[in-house]
């Protein structure tokens, strides 16, 4: 059974850089068959697709986050991670990792992790 | 960014009854529609895809139709588990984008 796993900071401070990674176990990650993403959730709101990857390291980035984020792929690890530098208020969320099938739409989610930003 | 507006907001209903949740995209997205439902303090749980593929394990009385820029996701006969969160998403084009989200609450 697929299985995601968020980890990282659970606090960050204003203006610093926010990394999470998603440990992906039972499946490979290499595999052509999937994509790999991040969506979040700021508190009782709706949700917010960041941004896709394939295992050969394209990537696919919401514009509204500009150049702050970063995903990358270490298929050594069967691992995955996000990077969103200049961290403000607004980023607090739950953070959540998933798989995408032909890269449309999530079928495995990890249970999710929430980052506070805060000083 | 294609805007995707989702209908109502918020919804009550008694086990058994028929509900239909509504969403509009700003443009035609074919069929690149999804549906999710979302529990608290859960992640969201896939239930459609392509605007009317249900998943494996899903039940039978949700059913998602639509194509362009209108569709629906129906629950035939509610049950106390459905009571739920549902978002829709488009995911057409990037950035992917998700309704606001339809509360589903017990009558």
């Amino acid at each position: 059974q697929l299985q995601l796993q968020e980890s990282g900071p659970g606090l960050v401070k204003p203006s610093e850089t926010l990394s999470l990674t998603c440990t992906v176990s039972g499946g490979s990650i290499s595999s052509s068959s999937y994509y790999w993403g991040w969506i979040r959730q700021p508190p009782g709101k709706e949700l917010e697709w960041i941004g896709n990857i394939y295992y050969s390291g394209t990537t696919y980035y919401n514009p509204s986050l500009n150049s702050r984020v970063t995903i990358s792929v270490d298929t050594s690890q069967n691992q995955f991670s996000l990077k969103l530098s200049s961290v403000t208020a607004a980023d607090t969320a739950v953070y959540y990792c998933t798989r995408l099938p032909t890269g449309y739409y999530s079928d495995y989610w990890g249970q999710g992790t929430l980052v506070t930003v805060s000083s | 960014d294609i805007q995707i507006t989702q209908s109502p907001s918020s919804l009550s209903a008694s086990v058994g009854d028929r509900v239909t949740i509504t969403c509009r995209a700003s443009q035609n997205i074919r069929t690149y529609l999804n549906w999710y439902q979302q529990k608290p303090g859960k992640a969201p749980n896939l239930l459609i895809d392509a605007a009317s593929s249900l998943q494996s394990g899903v039940p039978s009385r949700f059913r998602g139709s639509g194509s362009g820029t209108d569709f629906t996701l129906t629950i035939s006969s509610l049950q106390p588990e459905d009571f739920a969160t549902y978002y829709c998403q488009q995911s057409y084009s990037t950035p992917y984008t998700f309704g606001q989200g339809t509360k589903l609450e017990i009558k």
